[in-house]
C-alpha cells in the first residue's frame, strides 16, 4: 500500500460548482498534513495545513479524519484559476510525502 | 516576500556526464529538501537535511547522486555519471522544522541526452 493516495482524476468541474478531493495515507503515527497546489511546469505551492479540528481559508475547506486516516479538501464556488493538480502530503517520521496528486480542470 | 533559489532553471547533459544543482534555502530555515519529481508523479524525496546532517536519504541513489550542505545554508546535488532516466524536475524546498509545511524554489528541469 502506498504512504500517501490520491484519485489522479482528472477531475472537470464547471465553473461555480462544488468539488471535493480526499487522500488516504497508512501511517496511522503521521503528525502533520498539507495541501499543495501545482500549475503545469511550475514548483507545488503550499495551499493549506490541515488541523485535527478542520480549518477554512475563503472558499477552502480541509479536514482530517484521524480514524479513518484520511484528509480532505473541498473547493467551493470554483473558479477558472482553480484549475491545477492538487497534492496532498503528510508528514511522518519527520519525512514530508507526497501523493500523486488530483488534476482539476474548471470549465467555463 | 523570501524564496528558494535555485540553479540553474534549465540543464541538458549528455548521458554519462556530471551534473550539479544548486540551492538557497528561505533565511532561517533548518530543514531542506531534494525532490525529484517526474511528469505525471508527485514529488520524492531524495534526501532531507536538517542543519547540515543528512537525516533521510534513503531514496538517493547513492551510487551516482551525492548532496551536501556543509555550511547548513545552501545546498548541491550532483549527478554523475547522468543517465537517460534522471531527467526530471528537481525541486528543492525548505522549512523551519520537519513538521511545518515546506517552500518550493522553481526547480531544475534537468534533460539527459
Amino acid at each position: 500500500r502506498k504512504e500517501v493516495e490520491q484519485d489522479p482524476g482528472p477531475f472537470n468541474v464547471p465553473e461555480g460548482a462544488t468539488v471535493a478531493f480526499n487522500c488516504t495515507y497508512s501511517n496511522s503515527a503521521s503528525q502533520s498534513f498539507f495541501w499543495y497546489r501545482q500549475d503545469c511546469r511550475k514548483e507545488p505551492k503550499l495551499l493549506m495545513s490541515v488541523y485535527s479540528s478542520g480549518n477554512e481559508d475563503g472558499r477552502f475547506t480541509a479536514q482530517l479524519n484521524r480514524a479513518s486516516q484520511y484528509i480532505s479538501l473541498l473547493i467551493r464556488d470554483s473558479k477558472l484559476s482553480d484549475s491545477a493538480t492538487y497534492l496532498c502530503v503528510v508528514n511522518a517520521d519527520e519525512k514530508l510525502t507526497f501523493g500523486t496528486g488530483t488534476r482539476l480542470t474548471i470549465i467555463p | 516576500e523570501a524564496e528558494v533559489a535555485q540553479s540553474p532553471r534549465y540543464k541538458i547533459t549528455e548521458k554519462s556526464q556530471a551534473v550539479a544543482f544548486w540551492c538557497d534555502p528561505i533565511s532561517g530555515h533548518a530543514t531542506l529538501y531534494w525532490y525529484r519529481q517526474i511528469l505525471g508523479q508527485g514529488p520524492e524525496l531524495l534526501v532531507q537535511f536538517q542543519d547540515e546532517s543528512v537525516v533521510d536519504d534513503s531514496q538517493l541513489p547513492k551510487d551516482r547522486f551525492s548532496a551536501e550542505r556543509l555550511k547548513g545554508v545552501d545546498s548541491t546535488l550532483k549527478i554523475q555519471p547522468a543517465e537517460l532516466g534522471d531527467s526530471a524536475m528537481y525541486l528543492c524546498a525548505s522549512s523551519l522544522g520537519p513538521l511545518v509545511g515546506a517552500f518550493f524554489g522553481q526547480g531544475t528541469r534537468l534533460t539527459v541526452v
